[in-house]
């Protein structure tokens, strides 16, 4: 059973240009989640999504940023116009369906780094 | 506002000895905790959790203890090895919003042989 898979694991952007960051999340689960880690920092939540739908996107930066999950195909989170500060890396999640309290399992992330 | 706290950055114990390290958090409605391993380069991988109903977990050579009046957790790791040098994260979580995850920030287990 193939764990949670994203890619790239390493993306190298442009002030300005736009980051994609893809997720598949292990067979059977079907929420997905996504974290940001800065350096010296824990992670930090950013969206739950379900398949075609957004949970909870309590963490998401308001502009620039937006995730979404759709019923085939991996879930994406895009950045759009990337600044330095947006170098991190960023991880996903899954976890299996309609359990009350659940494991997450992580992905190896996404390394990006913003030039 | 940081909930979820882990006041030491690094610990360092001896191969063979008993490893314990601490979390505490600041919101009572926090339901379920869960101990993360994490090496350079790679994603977080669980190792353990604990349902707010409970103050004890054991898995092998991990086990967490939740006490919640003092809202603290404690994982202790015996014996230690040298494999379990990484970076530990405490996380926690409330049901009543979708299992999101609150992390602290970590402390840096170097076992030493």
């Amino acid at each position: 059973n193939a764990g949670v898979m994203q890619n790239p694991r390493h993306l190298v952007r442009r002030r300005g240009q736009e980051a994609r960051l893809r997720c598949s999340p292990m067979k059977g689960h079907s929420h997905v989640y996504w974290y940001r880690q800065l350096p010296e920092e824990g992670l930090k939540f950013m969206v739950y999504l379900q398949k075609e739908n957004i949970i909870d996107e309590s963490g998401m930066p308001k502009e620039r940023f937006s995730a979404e999950f759709p019923k085939e195909g991996p879930s994406i989170l895009r950045i759009q116009q990337v600044v330095r500060g947006d170098s991190a890396a960023y991880f996903c999640a899954s976890s299996p369906p309609s359990r009350v309290y659940n494991e997450q399992f992580f992905g190896p992330g996404t390394r990006l780094t913003v030039l | 506002d940081q909930q979820v706290k882990q006041n030491s950055p690094s610990l360092s114990v001896q191969e063979g000895r008993i490893s314990i390290l601490n979390c505490d958090y600041t919101n009572s409605m926090f339901d379920y905790f869960l101990w993360y391993k994490k090496y350079p380069a790679e994603g977080p991988t669980f190792l353990i959790s604990i349902s707010s109903i409970k103050d004890k977990n054991e898995d092998g050579r991990f086990t967490v203890f939740l006490n919640k009046s003092a809202k603290h957790l404690s994982l202790h790791i015996v014996p230690s090895q040298p494999g379990d040098s990484a970076v530990y994260f405490c996380a926690a979580s409330y049901s009543l919003y979708g299992n999101k995850l609150v992390f602290g920030a970590g402390t840096i287990l170097r076992v030493k042989s």
